[in-house]
């Protein structure tokens, strides 16, 4: 089945520094929907970003991913972290097959940005 | 706009005992799904439903059972809590079946079992 990776449980950065959330799949289906999804503390999960277009970044709210089929790779990117962005991040994979519509999510990094 | 309410917010049982979990969703969605939320191991799915009456199976779905009696809600009871069983139940509901429909999510229930 399909199956979706965040090597990084827990990623700990200082303010303004860059931040890069990795994010793998593995899908037999070639129309794969990737997700990202941001839960703050004390608030329900919401949808940050999302793509199916290979190669095409997908950018929202300072974030953005791009979608690479290639490597079955969709990695979250900010160029300066900010406070604010301290939450928990899943990456989550879908697809169109009939029988399989469900979503798969990733274990989840909890990002935490220190001043 | 729409929103998920998901009672109760805390929920504290005792070992064997049956509990049950409530949400409610204004936007009108088919599609609405129970997660249980662990720390280091994501969201999992436990029951999905693609309209009333209907059920779909997770990959947790073990110890569960859920009702969708009406379009607007959808149960979830644990059959018998498990002693120390500490987790987060999320539901969620979507416009439509996976692909590219986004999952909208409610609050959450906090379970706790002594």
């Amino acid at each position: 089945g399909d199956s979706v990776t965040q090597k990084e449980g827990l990623v700990t950065l200082t303010e303004g520094l860059p931040v890069m959330l990795n994010c793998t799949y593995q899908t037999i289906y070639s129309n794969a929907f990737l997700f990202w999804y941001v839960h703050y503390l004390n608030e329900s999960p919401r949808l940050l970003l999302k793509s199916s277009t290979d190669n095409k970044r997908t950018e929202h709210q300072g974030f953005h991913a791009t979608l690479h089929k290639s490597s079955s790779s969709f990695h979250l990117q900010k160029s300066s972290a900010q406070l604010s962005d301290s939450a928990l991040y899943y990456c989550a994979l879908s697809d169109q097959t009939y029988g399989n519509e469900k979503i798969t999510f990733g274990a989840g990094t909890k990002l935490t940005i220190k001043p | 706009g729409g929103i998920i309410t998901q009672t109760p917010k805390f929920l504290i049982g005792q070992e064997g005992q049956k509990l049950t979990l409530k949400c409610q969703q204004n936007f009108n969605h088919d599609t609405m799904y129970w997660y249980r939320q662990d720390s280091g191991k994501g969201l999992r799915l436990i029951y999905y439903s693609i309209t009333e009456n209907d059920l779909q199976k997770g990959d947790l779905s073990e110890g569960y059972d859920a009702s969708r009696e009406k379009k607007s809600s959808f149960s979830l009871t644990v059959t018998s809590a498990q002693k120390n069983e500490m987790a987060v139940f999320l539901c969620a509901s979507s416009p439509g079946l996976g692909g590219f429909y986004e999952q909208y999510f409610g609050p959450g229930t906090r379970l706790t079992v002594l």
